[in-house]
């Protein structure tokens, strides 16, 4: 039973490009949650999606910033037009449905934007 | 808004003493807690969580956390800890009625522990 699933691990990209991340939750599970780790500091919740639904975008900047949970495939999460201070991992997390079940994350994808 | 805090950012224990990291958080109701445990470079894992019944809650790798509904803690416990258990420990906290699993993190406690 294969593990949240995200890639690319490592992602670099230059000022202005478009980065997107793939994450595809374990399986049985159709909520995806979005995180955002700054060095040093701990998770930030950016986005909380259920299958072609956005659930709760409360911590998505406002511009630039992206996410969607199709039927089929993985969840994307899309930065456009990247900055420098986009840099950082970001870890998808999934679980099986809402309640008290923890979440289980994947490994992140560490972003550098040069 | 839910909030986690984690006191120390650092702990030093040596290996065979016992290890202890804090953590307090605040919601409006009944909170769901979690600690998770990160390795360089991977992912979180999942440690233990306490959602209701006994205070004293026991998860992965000999972990303990004592969930303090006066104090509004939950410190993660290990009776003797190894040098492997160093890593950066985060608390997470979720409020019971809010949809999801969505979870709000301390900032995180780097543990070294020493042979």
């Amino acid at each position: 039973n294969a593990g949240v699933m995200q890639n690319p691990r490592h992602l670099v990209r230059r000022r202005g490009q478009e980065a997107r991340l793939r994450c595809s939750p374990m399986k049985g599970h159709s909520h995806v949650y979005w995180y955002r780790q700054l060095p040093e500091e701990g998770l930030k919740f950016m986005v909380y999606l259920q299958k072609e639904n956005i659930i709760d975008e409360s911590g998505m900047p406002k511009e630039r910033f992206s996410a969607e949970f199709p039927k089929e495939g993985p969840s994307i999460l899309r930065i456009q037009q990247v900055v420098r201070g986009d840099s950082a991992a970001y870890f998808c997390a999934s679980s099986m449905r809402q309640g008290y079940t923890e979440a289980f994350f994947g490994q992140g994808t560490r972003l550098t934007v040069v | 808004a839910q909030s986690v805090a984690q006191p120390e950012d650092q702990v030093n224990v040596a290996e065979g003493n016992p290890l202890t990291v804090k953590c307090t958080y605040s919601v409006s109701g009944n909170p769901y807690l979690f600690w998770y445990v990160q390795y360089p470079n991977r992912g979180l894992q999942f440690l233990l969580k306490y959602i209701t019944g006994d205070n004293l809650v026991k998860g992965s790798y000999g972990f303990e956390a004592e969930f303090n509904k006066s104090q509004t803690s939950f410190h993660l416990k290990k009776p003797s800890a190894l040098v492997s258990d160093s890593a950066l420990y985060f608390c997470a906290v979720r409020e019971i009625k809010a949809a999801g699993n969505k979870l709000t993190f301390g900032g995180g406690t780097r543990v070294l522990v020493k042979p």
